[in-house]
């Protein structure tokens, strides 16, 4: 069975550092797409990166990076000069290339950013 | 551009209402809908998928009569929770796909959810 591990329940960090969400799958999968969503207090969940398995140049998308590395399954998301609106609720997912768009969502990290 | 409307965004009512939830997609057809439950601090939970014109599928544990699922159009799905009772509090959150093939890396997109109480 395909799964996500997000290992880091909650983290907090101050504002304006740089802090780093892992996130780990299992498949045997060749192909797939891999996300970031960011769910706030507001609890509308917004894409943040998305990364195709058959690329090997890690996305970027402004501020949010990630680190994926195929071989090892992980799928890390770094966020620099972190913000104030960047607390929120952190979902990995992971979808087969031919899934009928559905998602096996990881268990989320709830991230903090302080003053 | 890929804006999914959900409506009602809070809904109290009584134990042993029916309660409907609207899925929209605004600007793109939606050929494929999925219906989440998300419970307090916890990740989503597809309950099921929803292709227009047919009948849904639903995951493993997934009451298909309590929560009747419609898709009648490429633009509309509804979730109709049946004589609810308290223990069917949540949050519900639905996403569309903006179409093309799933190969294509077409990203969910969500409402903003309902959060449903029941007394």
């Amino acid at each position: 069975a395909q799964t996500v591990t997000q290992s880091q329940p909650e983290m907090s960090v101050q504002e304006a550092e740089t802090v780093t969400l892992s996130c780990t799958y299992d498949t045997s999968e060749n192909n797939y797409y891999l996300f970031w969503y960011k769910q706030p207090p507001s609890r509308q969940m917004i894409l943040v990166i998305r990364q195709e398995a058959y690329k090997q140049q890690n996305a970027t998308e402004n501020r949010f990076s990630v680190n994926f590395q195929k071989a090892a399954k992980s799928f890390s998301l770094k966020i620099s000069d972190s913000q104030l609106g960047d607390t929120a609720m952190y979902f990995c997912a992971f979808r087969p290339l031919d899934s009928n768009y559905q998602l096996i969502w990881g268990a989320g990290t709830k991230l903090i950013i302080k003053p | 551009g890929a804006v999914v409307s959900q409506h009602p965004s809070w809904v109290i009512c009584k134990s042993g209402t029916s309660v409907k939830i609207e899925c929209r997609s605004l600007d793109f057809q939606a050929t494929t809908m999925f219906w989440y439950r998300q419970f307090p601090k916890q990740s989503l939970m597809l309950m099921a998928t929803s292709n227009e014109g047919s009948k849904a599928t639903y995951e493993q544990g997934v009451e298909k009569d309590k929560f009747l699922i419609n898709h009648a159009s490429l633009t509309l799905s509804t979730l109709t929770v049946t004589s609810a009772h308290p223990e069917d509090s949540s949050f519900y959150i639905c996403s569309a796909s903006s179409g093309g093939a799933p190969r294509w890396g077409q990203p969910q997109h969500f409402g903003d959810g309902t959060r449903l109480s029941i007394l």
